[in-house]
């Protein structure tokens, strides 16, 4: 069964701080992706990495970093939070190519900045 | 104007009812297409998945795609209260190498009542 796990299902940090949303999948999937979620926006696209050590910036990267150090694991960086980035963050994965390019989603982060 | 538009409902229905969801895009490129459901405080699961145009069958959830109208429907019959949540279309051009990206609607949020 395909499984994308997150750190924390709900954060709460103060604005300044330096915070870390981990994911880890256990599908050997080449895909990973960060997204938030807000009411009347949608998902949107924050980084995603097709490899080890490859990143690439989504539609709204303004704020955050990545990293991808090992395969299974991909880590959303906010540097100096602010109380806009409060949101529902989730995580997904997915093959490269090969025909089933859907993604699948972790349970959610919902990170509160105060 | 957004790639893909989606109502945002909320839609009501009651049980047994047939309820229509359905997205239309402006992107001809787009290939794939896929329907995702949301239960509250989690995050979306896959529901349907097709390629190109036509029509897909699994138990009482039917997807339809219209490329020619740019136009992509899941339909459900015989709806049930645990069928309440929000439901988002997806969808993406077929890509070789790198990172799939799929571009979202918003999500429609339904309510089946007993």
């Amino acid at each position: 069964d395909v499984k994308v796990t997150q750190s924390s299902r709900y954060l709460v940090k103060r604005t300044g701080e330096k915070v870390f949303l981990e994911c880890v999948q256990d599908m050997d999937h080449e895909n990973m992706f960060w997204y938030r979620q807000d009411p009347g926006l949608g998902l949107r696209l924050i980084y995603f990495s097709y490899d080890v050590k490859m990143k690439e910036k989504g539609d709204i990267p303004e704020g955050y970093s990545v990293s991808r150090e090992k395969k299974e694991r991909f880590s959303l960086i906010l540097e100096s939070a602010s109380t806009n980035q409060t949101s529902m963050y989730l995580c997904a994965s997915s093959l490269r190519s090969g025909g089933r390019l859907t993604q699948y989603f972790g349970p959610g982060t919902r990170l509160t900045v105060l | 104007q957004k790639e893909v538009e989606q109502d945002p409902g909320p839609l009501s229905v009651p049980e047994g009812a047939i309820v229509s969801l359905n997205c239309t895009y402006s992107n001809s490129a787009f290939q794939y297409f896929m329907w995702y459901r949301q239960y509250s405080r989690k995050g979306p699961e896959l529901l349907m998945y097709t390629y190109s145009s036509g029509n897909k069958e699994d138990g009482r959830f039917t997807a339809q795609v219209d490329k020619s109208s740019k136009y992509i429907s899941l339909f459900i019959r015989d709806s049930q209260p645990s069928d309440s949540a929000t439901y988002l279309c997806a969808m993406t051009p077929i890509l070789t190498g790198g990172g799939n990206k799929l571009t979202f609607g918003t999500g429609t949020q339904l309510k089946v009542e007993l």
